[in-house]
C-alpha cells in the first residue's frame, strides 16, 4: 500500500512570511498528488493538485512542487496570512486506484 | 451547489447503542467516500462505493460497522453497538469520475463521542 509521511507535525510562521510544508511518499507508480487544507471544525478542503508528469503547479498564493526522483512533495504559500493557519494534508493516488491515501497533516500557525 | 451534505453534525451516544450516519453527496458524484479522523491515525479510508455499490470496505475495523447506499443521493454509515474507541470524526466525500480533479468534496464531518 501507499504510505505518506510528513516532515514537520507543527509549522509556526510569522504573517507575511512564505511556508513550506513537505510530505513524502512511498510509491515510486503514484501519479497524482494533492494538497488540502483543513480549518478547525471543517472538512478538508482542496487545495491545488499536481499529475506526476509536472514538476511544479502555480496557484493563487500557492506553489506545489513535485520531485519524483525522491518521492517529495512540498506546498508553497506566499506572504502567509493568519486566515492560513490550518492543518494541511498532502493526499496521494497511487496508479492505477480510485482513492487516495492522506498523511497525518501539518499544522501551520500564523502569527501576527 | 450545496456541497457533501453530513447529518448530524455531532453526536453523542451511549456505549452499545447504535449509531446512524447520513451523507448526501454532491449530484453527479458516481464516488463515495466514508473516512474516519483521529488524532492518532488521521484520515483513515473505511469503505467507498462506486455508483453506489461498495468496491472496497476493507478500511472498516469490525462487523459492527456497515455502510450502504441506496441510490445515488444518499448513504448510511452504522456502527451497531457503538464503543467508546469509535469515537472520531467521519467525514463523507465525493469525486466524480472524468473531472478535471481527481480530488474529493468534502462533508464537514460527524463528531462521534461514544462514552
Amino acid at each position: 500500500g501507499e504510505s505518506v509521511g510528513l516532515h514537520l507535525p507543527t509549522l509556526s510562521v510569522q504573517e507575511g512570511d512564505n511556508s513550506i510544508i513537505n510530505c513524502a511518499y512511498s510509491n515510486s507508480a503514484s501519479d497524482y498528488f494533492i494538497w488540502y487544507k483543513q480549518e478547525s471544525g471543517k472538512g478538508p478542503q482542496f487545495i491545488i493538485d499536481i499529475r506526476s508528469n509536472m514538476d511544479k503547479r502555480q496557484g493563487q498564493r500557492v506553489t506545489v512542487l513535485l520531485n519524483k526522483t525522491v518521492k517529495h512533495l512540498s506546498l508553497q504559500i506566499a506572504a502567509t496570512q493568519p486566515g492560513d493557519s490550518a492543518v494541511y494534508f498532502c493526499a496521494v493516488r497511487p496508479s492505477g486506484y480510485s482513492t487516495l491515501t492522506f498523511g497525518k497533516g501539518t499544522m501551520l500557525l500564523v502569527s501576527p | 451547489d450545496a456541497g457533501v451534505i453530513q447529518s448530524p453534525r455531532h453526536e453523542v451516544t451511549e456505549m452499545g447503542q447504535e449509531v446512524t450516519l447520513r451523507c448526501k453527496p454532491i449530484s453527479g458524484h458516481d464516488y463515495l467516500f466514508w473516512y474516519r479522523q483521529t488524532m492518532m491515525r488521521g484520515l483513515e479510508l473505511l469503505i467507498y462505493f462506486n455508483n453506489n455499490v461498495p468496491i472496497d470496505d476493507s478500511g472498516m475495523p469490525e462487523d459492527r460497522f456497515s455502510a450502504k447506499m441506496p441510490n445515488a443521493s444518499f448513504s448510511t454509515l452504522k456502527i451497531q453497538p457503538s464503543e467508546p474507541r469509535d469515537s472520531a470524526v467521519y467525514f463523507c466525500a465525493s469525486s466524480k469520475t472524468g473531472a478535471s480533479s481527481y480530488g474529493y468534496t468534502f462533508g464537514s464531518g460527524t463528531r462521534l463521542t461514544v462514552v
